[in-house]
């Protein structure tokens, strides 16, 4: 079946613009996490969905990123005002939901975002 | 809080030998281990994971890892490399998000 996608798979924009990215999860998972993957580092997480809500945005790095997943299926992260330190590879990821902690993450291939 | 570290941000083996690739974790509570492999421009993909059933977990392309709770790690072992297997290796904690090592860079010399 289709894995997590992510539009577009790279985003090239000034410094002070606005972008959205956006995230198609494996069809039925409940839980959608982003993440942000700068050079030479691990992913480091943004924000958690279950279903429509946020369960936890203790990530996301300042009121500049905000995201959105009006009916719990689709997502979309906005970033205002972008600075160049912003850029980074966000990665999507998806989950069924049903086993807890031991859920599997499923990624999408990441949207490269640079700001110049 | 439950961090993971990665020892070595790289690491590089000849073909056939055997890799190893180190993970020491940090958790108050029984912890979810992940291994995640990144091939170049990809996103991440999973190796393996520890849920608290077996001990040595096995996973695919004959990688496999052994969580030793009395030494906090959970390694990641190949008997035989394959160029392949180049690639960057993340081992990951669990919590409601995943919590990431900075990955292993891993370099098979033919």
């Amino acid at each position: 079946g289709a894995g997590v996608s992510q539009t577009p798979s790279n985003k090239v924009t000034e410094k002070g613009k606005y972008v959205e990215l956006r995230c198609d999860p494996i069809s039925g998972h409940t839980a959608l996490y982003w993440y942000r993957q700068s050079l030479g580092q691990g992913p480091e997480f943004l924000i958690y969905f279950q279903g429509t809500g946020a369960a936890d945005d203790s990530g996301l790095p300042n009121d500049r990123f905000f995201a959105v997943r009006p009916e719990g299926s689709v997502s979309t992260l906005k970033i205002q005002r972008t600075e160049r330190g912003d850029s980074a590879v966000y990665l999507c990821a998806s989950s069924p939901g049903l086993a807890g902690q031991a859920d599997t993450q499923y990624f999408g291939p990441g949207t490269r975002l640079t700001v110049l | 809080a439950q961090s993971v570290t990665q020892l070595g941000s790289h690491v590089s083996v000849s073909e056939g030998a055997l890799v190893l690739l180190r993970c020491n974790y940090s958790s108050s509570v029984p912890p979810y281990l992940f291994w995640y492999v990144q091939y170049p421009n990809q996103g991440l993909q999973l190796l393996l994971k520890y849920t608290s059933a077996a001990t040595l977990v096995k996973g695919i392309n004959g990688f496999e890892a052994e969580f030793k709770k009395s030494e906090t790690s959970f390694h990641l072992t190949k008997p035989s490399a394959h160029m392949s297997d180049a690639a960057e290796y993340f081992c990951a904690v669990r919590r409601a998000p995943l919590v990431f090592g900075k990955g292993t860079r891993l370099s098979v010399i033919a």
